[in-house]
């Protein structure tokens, strides 16, 4: 399966901290993109990064993919209370996106 | 711009009764997906649609799960008969492409509940 796995599952930091989540695969992929999952706004797309690029910014968002270890990053700096959310990768092949299981994300005030 | 609508957003049935989900995508966007997600999970891929035609159903539980996009607009999921671990949030999702190139846009998703 080509699921992403990420890690950690679960991550509490205090606002203002920078928040680092990876995510692990295991087949060739056409690209990878990240989404936000939280109860307020349902799933959100976030950033989509082509396997032939290696890193990518979006705002106070950073994501890099490392194709030959099969795996990515994300980072978000300078973190607010409304990260708080679950944050998922998914790898997408020819034509099917796969989620991984999610990083639940806390920031403490 | 209009996103993914859902309805409803919430349904609690018994098991073995039958429901059905609706979904109207994104204005223009071919692509429909139907997602199952099991809390604590990432969400599952159901069925995909390119206009009115199915592009990928092998997730789909056939004996009891079917889906139609008749006019290649909107979308009906429906369950029959529901089981304790259909219990989910069923999620729509659209795209303006085909395939994985682009983002997907997701609706708010309708919470099952099975008793």
């Amino acid at each position: 399966s080509q699921q992403g796995e990420e890690d950690p599952q679960a991550l509490s930091i205090q606002e203002g901290e920078n928040a680092t989540m990876n995510c692990s695969y295991k087949t060739s992929i056409n690209n990878l993109q990240w989404y936000r999952q939280n109860s307020g706004r349902g799933l959100v797309h976030l950033i989509l990064i082509r396997s032939n690029e290696r890193e990518k910014h979006s705002g106070r968002l950073r994501v890099t993919l490392d194709t030959s270890k099969k795996s990515s990053s994300l980072l978000i700096t300078a973190s607010r209370a409304a990260d708080t959310a679950s944050y998922f990768c998914a790898t997408a092949g020819a034509q099917k996106l796969v989620f991984g299981q999610g990083t639940r994300l806390t920031i403490n005030p | 711009e209009a996103g993914v609508a859902q309805s409803p957003r919430y349904k609690i049935i018994e098991k073995r009764q039958s429901v059905a989900f609706w979904c109207n995508p994104i204005s223009g966007h071919a692509t429909l997906y139907w997602y199952q997600q099991i809390l604590g999970q990432g969400p599952k891929l159901l069925i995909q649609f390119q206009n009115n035609g199915v592009v990928d159903d092998s997730q789909l539980p056939k004996d009891r799960f079917s889906a139609e996009r008749l006019k290649g607009v909107d979308s009906t999921l429906k369950i029959q008969p529901a089981k304790l671990e259909d219990s989910a949030v069923y999620l729509c999702a659209s795209s303006s492409v085909t395939g994985t190139y682009n983002e997907q846009f997701f609706g708010p998703g309708t919470r099952l509940t099975v008793l």
